[in-house]
């Protein structure tokens, strides 16, 4: 079976500096992922994905992922946090099932603090 | 773009109460239809997805059920609540190979 794995339950980072969300994944074939981020009694925000090509993935709102095959990860990133960015970040993989759909298996979720 | 409509946005339920919330699609059409639950604000579970009118597959054995009536409706049903069965539930949609995008979602609290 497919999964995620997001090993940090909250990231606590200053206002300018750099973040990091990590991801790690465990997937027959190759690998279909995501990031969506959540804010509060919200629904799920889709803020990139690697599906193939470039390692290195471009999203919304300044957010970057890096796609290592090595280490199987696929850790988010931005180079300078806001406060707003503060939110529940969730990792997922995607599967295609047997019925034509595609099941996204998530991670336990991120919660990024950003502190002034 | 398409737009994903889930009402209402929080419900408060007795148990052995009927449920049902709907989610219809704008934008698009014959999308792939889901329902995810969300439980103690982290962990999301796919509970039923759906690939075109009239077809439900279960995800998880459960105490509610799925239905799609139309190309852009799916909703979520039960016949008697559970304190369980309480949690955040996310309608989302996607076509062919596109990233999934949700709805806000709905706030069940079974009392």
């Amino acid at each position: 079976a497919q999964s995620v794995a997001q090993p940090e339950d909250q990231v606590n980072v200053a206002e300018g500096n750099p973040l990091t969300v990590k991801c790690t994944y465990s997937v027959s074939g190759n690998p279909y992922l995501f990031w969506y981020v959540q804010y509060p009694n919200r629904g799920l925000q889709f803020l990139l994905k690697y599906i193939t090509g470039d390692n290195l993935v471009k999203g919304s709102y300044g957010f970057e992922a890096e796609f290592n095959k090595s280490q199987t990860s696929f850790h988010l990133k931005k180079p300078s946090a806001l406060v707003s960015d503060s939110a529940l970040y969730f990792c997922a993989v995607r599967d295609r099932m047997a019925g034509g759909g595609n099941k996204l298996t998530f991670g336990t979720g991120t919660q990024l603090k950003v502190e002034l | 773009s398409q737009t994903i409509h889930q009402w209402p946005a929080t419900l408060v339920q007795p148990v052995g109460s009927p449920l049902s919330l709907e989610c219809t699609v704008e934008g698009t059409s014959n999308p792939n239809l889901y329902w995810y639950r969300q439980a103690a604000g982290r962990g999301l579970q796919l509970l039923f997805y759906s690939v075109g009118i009239g077809q439900i597959s279960s995800e998880v054995p459960q105490n509610l059920s799925a239905s799609r009536p139309q190309d852009r409706q799916f909703i979520l049903s039960s016949k008697k609540l559970l304190l369980s069965d309480s949690g955040f539930y996310l309608c989302a949609t996607d076509r062919g190979g596109s990233e999934a995008f949700f709805g806000q979602g709905t706030r069940l609290t079974v009392v």
